[in-house]
């Protein structure tokens, strides 16, 4: 069965530096988010993509954050300068169409940020 | 603005018992509502969900789960937990207007044998 894949599994960096993370959707699939999870938190919408433009984002999204499909097959979130509080479980989720089919989550990248 | 409530962080029942988890959601539009499971280190997996179909809806693994548009919820059942069931627990909400899942803060089921 397809499935969505994230990279690296777990990716430590420090505080200031700039991190992507990366992800490979499902093959067929037109909309691609990226949600967060800090650790005993909730998870939390981020940004939604399709057609390669932001669709939504919430705001938490803000300026040190970007999103991009470089080629047919990967979508990347960026972080420019990371805090301490970007620390967190990062999950990608990819759909063929909006809004009631399924989004298909990746197993997650945790960013630790010292 | 949209929002979700999960009663409980903690759930445990015995392998066997029926297995309850609540949710109740807050919407100014008709809802679309979803429980995901995470088992440990794996990302999140779709259960069930509803979009304005029949009000009883069935998932994988024996879960189901009942919109009621009266009490707002969308709690999840089990009628025999399994110990395969220990995992996290997510509701979550959207509608129309946008495709972003709006999650609950979870709820972890354990099963004892």
């Amino acid at each position: 069965e397809p499935e969505v894949t994230q990279t690296p599994s777990h990716q430590v960096t420090q505080m200031g530096q700039e991190v992507i993370l990366r992800c490979v959707p499902i093959s067929n699939h037109l909309y691609f988010y990226w949600y967060r999870q800090i650790l005993g938190q909730k998870v939390e919408f981020l940004v939604s993509f399709y057609n390669n433009e932001i669709s939504e984002k919430s705001e938490i999204f803000d300026d040190q954050f970007s999103v991009e499909r470089p080629d047919g097959s990967n979508f990347t979130l960026k972080i420019r300068s990371t805090k301490l509080e970007d620390s967190a479980m990062y999950f990608c989720a990819s759909m063929i169409r909006q809004p009631t089919d399924t989004q298909y989550f990746g197993p997650g990248t945790r960013l630790t940020v010292l | 603005a949209q929002s979700v409530t999960q009663l409980g962080s903690h759930v445990s029942v015995s392998e066997g018992a029926l297995v309850l988890l609540r949710c109740n959601y807050s919407s100014s539009v008709p809802p679309y509502l979803f429980w995901y499971v995470q088992y440990p280190n794996q990302g999140l997996q779709l259960l069930l969900k509803y979009t304005s179909a029949a009000t009883l809806v069935k998932g994988i693994n024996g879960f189901e789960a009942e919109f009621k548009k009266s009490e707002t919820s969308f709690h999840l059942t089990k009628p025999s937990a399994h110990m395969s069931d220990a995992a996290e627990y997510f509701c979550a909400v959207s509608d129309y207007n946008t495709d972003k899942l709006i999650f609950g803060t979870g709820t972890r089921l354990q099963v004892f044998p």
